[in-house]
């Protein structure tokens, strides 16, 4: 079953534009990450927050935590035609061996 | 680092055959795992193992799936007989214990089971 829900699914943008995905999820975590995913490829691992961070920052990307809603959400700034991919937000079971995956929200940056 | 390495890249098999995927993780990682991604379900993970060992095979899902891994630089995921629905892209992923499990996946393999 799935732990972390994208939201929106599909989210459709200017270039330069900022674009924002939210990630919540239902029972504890020990951290959270973000995947992206170009098509035709596997998923490369964007960043990791750990549940006693609230906010993190790599580049153009920022990714908030809030433990007492269950939810996240990752930030582009300044989009590019290149963001084009889908996003996945991802959550560790308690044990830390298992990361269960969202459904993705899928991003399209228009030049 | 070569990264993750997965082959075949793509596989197009009949119905009742046998299928083998096949995945070389990083050197050091010794957690493995096995995903299928399909536009209907999405991303799932089947099997993953750690130390060589598999813990979860829950969302294997079923007895025509199996999967191995007998030393720390090989694993193979089989399906026999193959149907068409398991056509999809199956991933290995692999990762290092302890590193708050950031996975490094591979290519992926598309299957086609026609």
């Amino acid at each position: 079953s799935q732990q972390g829900e994208e939201d929106p699914q599909a989210l459709s943008i200017q270039e330069g534009e900022n674009a924002t995905m939210n990630c919540s999820y239902k029972t504890s975590i020990n951290n959270l990450q973000w995947y992206r995913q170009n098509s035709g490829r596997g998923l490369v691992h964007l960043i990791l927050i750990r549940s006693n961070e609230r906010e993190k920052h790599s580049g153009r990307l920022r990714v908030t935590l809030d433990t007492s809603k269950k939810s996240s959400s990752l930030l582009i700034t300044a989009s590019r035609a290149a963001d084009t991919a889908s996003y996945f937000c991802a959550t560790d079971d308690t044990g830390g061996f298992k990361t269960i995956f969202g459904a993705g929200t899928r991003l399209f940056v228009k030049a | 680092d070569a990264g993750v390495i997965q082959s075949p890249r793509h596989e197009v098999t009949e119905m009742g055959q046998e299928v083998t995927l096949r995945c070389k993780p990083i050197s050091g990682h010794n957690s493995l795992f096995w995903y299928r991604q399909t536009m209907m379900r999405g991303l799932e993970l089947l099997i993953y193992f750690n130390n060589n060992v598999p813990i979860d095979d829950s969302g294997m899902p079923e007895d025509r799936f199996s999967a191995k891994m007998p030393n720390a630089s090989f694993s193979t995921l089989k399906i026999q007989p193959s149907e068409p629905r398991d056509s999809a892209v199956y991933f290995c992923a692999s990762t290092h214990q302890g590193q708050f499990s950031e996975q490094f996946f591979g290519p992926g393999t598309r299957l086609t089971v026609l």
